[in-house]
């Protein structure tokens, strides 16, 4: 019944080497978020998609870039991770915020260690 | 600073209600909402409030909204042991973007 899943839930990397979490969803969403939360802060919106249209916040690195090759599914590349982006990964979906309190859905989050 | 601010913890003993409070900064604001994440878990829409209202109930929960002050709260009634969690605060700053507080951690003890 999960209706955004996120995989994997750990996920553990070397430094520098490319990793890529995964997202989809059975919901038929328009919008998809990558948010990144670090332990004891707000969860940070890193980019969303609005169908196709992507759109980057001014503040996510470059090191940061997504995917959406279809509605269900939407893809998180980390090209050179460093320590600093340990962190949990939450993929959300939503209609759209402006049709009146469209709640964000949020898989379970993929866990990223960096060693 | 953040845009969305809660304080860290609160902590309630089982049967009593439990007040957790916000403040925003973008006036403009359409929706409040509350969300709850549990340990090693994702965030779970709890509620969500309409800029124009004062007030929302939704069965143990009331949401109270001072849009003057910029101020939110939500009020559990009768906290048990499984509301223990983080509850965060969050405003729509845009059509699509959700802008977080750092989330309020609810122990409940018996």
């Amino acid at each position: 019944d999960a209706m955004v899943i996120q995989n994997p839930r750990y996920q553990v990397t070397q430094f520098g080497k490319p990793v890529t979490l995964s997202c989809s969803q059975t919901l038929n969403h328009n919008v998809m978020y990558w948010y990144q939360q670090k332990s004891s802060q707000a969860p940070k919106l890193l980019f969303h998609y609005y169908d196709k249209d992507f759109n980057n916040e001014a503040d996510t690195p470059d090191n940061f870039q997504s995917r959406r090759p279809n509605t269900s599914f939407c893809f998180l590349d980390i090209r050179s991770p460093g320590l600093g982006d340990a962190a949990m990964y939450l993929c959300a979906t939503s209609r759209d915020l402006r049709t009146g309190g469209s709640e964000a859905f949020f898989g379970q989050g993929t866990r990223l260690t960096v060693v | 600073g953040e845009d969305v601010e809660q304080s860290l913890f609160l902590s309630v003993r089982e049967g009593d209600s439990s007040v957790i409070n916000c403040t925003y900064t973008d006036s403009s604001s359409t929706y409040l909402y509350w969300y709850k994440q549990e340990p090693g878990a994702g965030l779970q829409l709890l509620t969500y409030i309409f800029s124009n209202m004062d007030m929302k109930q939704d069965q143990r929960l009331t949401v109270l909204l001072n849009k003057k002050d910029k101020h939110l709260s939500l009020r559990i009634a009768d906290t048990q042991t499984g509301d223990s969690a983080i509850y965060f605060c969050a405003e729509s700053i845009n059509d699509y973007k959700l802008s977080f507080g750092a989330g309020t951690t609810v122990t409940v003890r018996a």
